[in-house]
């Protein structure tokens, strides 16, 4: 059974103070690895997708890196409008052609202290 | 990029009444949809996946005959929470998505309080 884990499950941190989220993840085959940023009472947010072992996407302040066995989602120099619910997903590939579901991670609650 | 919206935002209902919530991709066309569910302080779980034109494919221990999905065209799709009980009560989630992309795009979710 495909399983991922997000840790930590919440962190504070002062603005300005970089810092990582993990996500590890065990499936049976990796199509991609999504990240997402939620806002209370909100639908997720696409940030990015990673396919394949060593790729790296950045986007304003954060950066997302993927192994083998976890991705990371590093934030620097985080402001207070960063705060939010971070979600990652996984996509195994399908044994039929065509977009397949993700399983979602329990995301990690980050708030940024002014 | 690629807009999902949800309709309605927000719905109270009277147990045993049935509720439907519209999901549409407004800038593109959504060869499949999918529905999840949330619960407070918890991650998204998936309730079924469709594709336009056919059945949904519900995962496991979602009652089909309680939640009824439609996706009868690219930019439309529908949830139906029929005979709904407090136990349902949640926030339910839209996303949609074509061959193109591979990425979901999520609408912006549908408060549902069954009283």
């Amino acid at each position: 059974e495909d399983q991922v884990t997000q840790s930590p499950e919440a962190l504070r941190l002062q603005e300005g103070e970089s810092s990582s989220l993990n996500c590890s993840y065990t499936v049976s085959g990796l199509r991609g690895l999504f990240w997402y940023r939620q806002d209370p009472g909100k639908g997720p947010e696409f940030l990015f997708t990673l396919y394949s072992a060593g790729e790296e996407k950045e986007k304003e302040r954060l950066k997302a890196t993927l192994t083998k066995k976890e991705s990371f989602l590093h934030i620097t120099a985080p402001k207070p409008e960063d705060s939010a619910t971070y979600l990652c997903a996984v996509q195994v590939f399908p044994t039929n052609f065509g977009n397949e579901k993700l399983t979602f991670g329990t995301g990690t609650r980050l708030t940024i202290i002014p | 990029g690629a807009v999902v919206s949800q309709h309605p935002s927000w719905v109270i209902c009277k147990s045993g009444t049935s509720v439907k919530i519209e999901c549409r991709s407004l800038d593109f066309q959504a060869t499949t949809m999918f529905w999840y569910r949330q619960f407070p302080k918890q991650s998204l779980m998936l309730m079924a996946t469709s594709n336009e034109g056919s059945k949904a494919t519900y995962e496991q221990g979602v009652e089909k005959d309680k939640f009824l999905i439609n996706h009868a065209s690219l930019t439309l799709s529908t949830l139906t929470v029929t005979s709904a009980h407090p136990e349902d009560s949640s926030f339910y989630i839209c996303s949609a998505s074509d061959y193109s992309y591979n990425e979901q795009f999520f609408g912006p979710g549908t408060r549902l309080t069954v009283l």
